[in-house]
């Protein structure tokens, strides 16, 4: 399986400031998503990134919110734009090949915003 | 209703006891089903997945799907203090949702030395 590198592990920002999180894999990879999980709760996707084009929003995600990148088949990136303290959550990349060899995730970026 | 329902628990059980995971979901496209573990502030690690009803063993781990039922298990045997996390069930559909995982809420697991 695809071992994913993610930065920072975790931040406190002030809000009203951007942060972008980075996800490096080890290998080539098809998919790649953006998940968010607040404590206390599971994983709610927010996007798919598309390599070379725009990524694909899940309900009540926005790009504006939520730029993402993916300029190559092994690195994407997620900015949380203009931060409240209602975007402190723990975001996680995801990505892999599918199938039987299933999808693995980065280790998380724990967001504070104060 | 949640398209994925899982008890968040938490479960303890004692040590070397069989430890008896599920969920439940709704949504009758879902065709590819996984397992993941996740320890406290790591992200989640892929514990299994099958893609058909049945049972797929993995050591210690045995997942069931019933789809009939849209139910599916995940039974980890001889129970350790270091299967001591959260377990979580994550679903999709193929086609145009293929890779849009629907996580349930997650079970906490404790195992007792």
């Amino acid at each position: 399986s695809a071992v994913i590198s993610q930065k920072p592990s975790r931040d406190i920002c002030q809000r009203g400031t951007s942060l972008t999180i980075q996800c490096q894999v080890d290998s080539q990879v098809t998919m790649m998503f953006w998940y968010r999980q607040q404590p206390g709760q599971s994983l709610t996707l927010i996007a798919t990134a598309n390599q070379g084009s725009e990524a694909t929003y899940e309900s009540g995600f926005v790009i504006d919110k939520f730029p993402i990148s993916r300029p190559n088949l092994t690195f994407s990136t997620l900015t949380v734009s203009n931060m409240s303290p209602e975007d402190s959550s723990i975001y996680l990349c995801s990505g892999g090949l599918g199938g039987i060899y299933g999808y693995t995730f980065g280790s998380g970026t724990r967001l504070t915003v104060v | 209703q949640k398209e994925v329902e899982q008890d968040p628990g938490p479960l303890s059980v004692p040590e070397g006891a069989i430890v008896s995971l599920n969920c439940t979901y709704s949504n009758s496209a879902f065709q590819y089903f996984m397992w993941y573990r996740q320890y406290s502030r790591k992200g989640p690690e892929l514990l299994m997945y099958t893609y058909s009803s049945g049972n797929k063993e993995d050591g210690r781990f045995t997942a069931q799907v019933d789809k009939s039922s849209k139910y599916i298990s995940l039974f980890i045997r001889d129970s350790q203090p270091s299967d001591s996390a959260t377990y979580l069930c994550a679903m999709s559909a193929l086609g145009d949702s293929w890779g849009k995982f629907q996580f349930g809420a997650g079970t906490q697991v404790v195992v007792t030395p």
